[in-house]
């Protein structure tokens, strides 16, 4: 029973290219995020849902576009992808924001070429 | 807004010894402190966090302690064990979102 689960694991696409990730969530969490994992392995927040409505928007350039259908789904997409773009991303959710629990998904590798 | 700052960036200890990892933040008002262990190629996993009206939490082989005034708290592991090796993350509660560390690649040589 997989608690956050994004898709896809691996993701090698070309610059200029638009790709979206997909996450569910089954653990009733009220927030959901997207955290981008660089090479060195620094873990930052890009945008943070609850309930639904965007209440964290980092500086994240505006190709990025987080798309919350319901509680339990955030999906990001991507438009014009670059070079700069490859790493990890991370969909996690917690019960409420930034003061319990953050459980995350498997990762999103993806690949600019 | 909060920064955390995560010291050493690398730790390499023997097994069966400790290995002690620091965390200093800079929001007050922040009251929510947990650690997170990322194994190679997996996802980051809480492994013990500890609230601002506590100042110790044990967990077995692995302890935090908190220090309010001064700011900083630390991730306590002792006899180390070769499943140890990994990255471990310090987070402190912003507003409304966890802010991570950089990060400290542990790893245990036998």
């Amino acid at each position: 029973d997989t608690a956050v689960s994004q898709t896809p694991k691996y993701l090698v696409t070309q610059m200029g290219n638009d790709k979206s990730i997909k996450c569910e969530q089954n653990l009733g969490h009220d927030t959901m995020y997207w955290y981008k994992q660089d090479s060195k392995k620094f873990l930052k927040i890009m945008f943070s849902y609850n309930n639904k409505e965007l209440i964290i928007n980092e500086t994240v350039p505006n190709r990025f576009s987080p798309k919350s259908p319901d509680k339990a789904h955030l999906n990001l997409h991507i438009n014009s992808l670059e070079l700069g773009d490859s790493a990890v991303y991370f969909c996690a959710s917690s019960q409420v924001p930034g003061t319990a629990e953050a459980f995350f998904g498997q990762g999103t590798r993806l690949t600019v070429v | 807004g909060e920064n955390v700052e995560q010291h050493p960036s690398t730790l390499s200890v023997q097994e069966g010894d400790s290995a002690v990892i620091k965390c200093t933040y800079s929001d007050s008002a922040s009251n929510y402190f947990p650690w997170y262990k990322q194994e190679l190629g997996k996802r980051p996993q809480l492994i013990i966090d500890i609230r601002s009206n506590v100042g110790e939490k044990k967990d077995q082989r692995i302890a935090v302690t908190l220090n309010k005034t001064a700011k900083h708290f630390s991730l306590h592991i002792t006899e180390t064990q070769p499943e140890d090796s990994a990255v471990y993350f310090c987070a402190a509660k912003g507003a409304q979102k966890l802010v991570f560390g950089q990060g400290t690649r542990l790893t245990i040589n036998p």
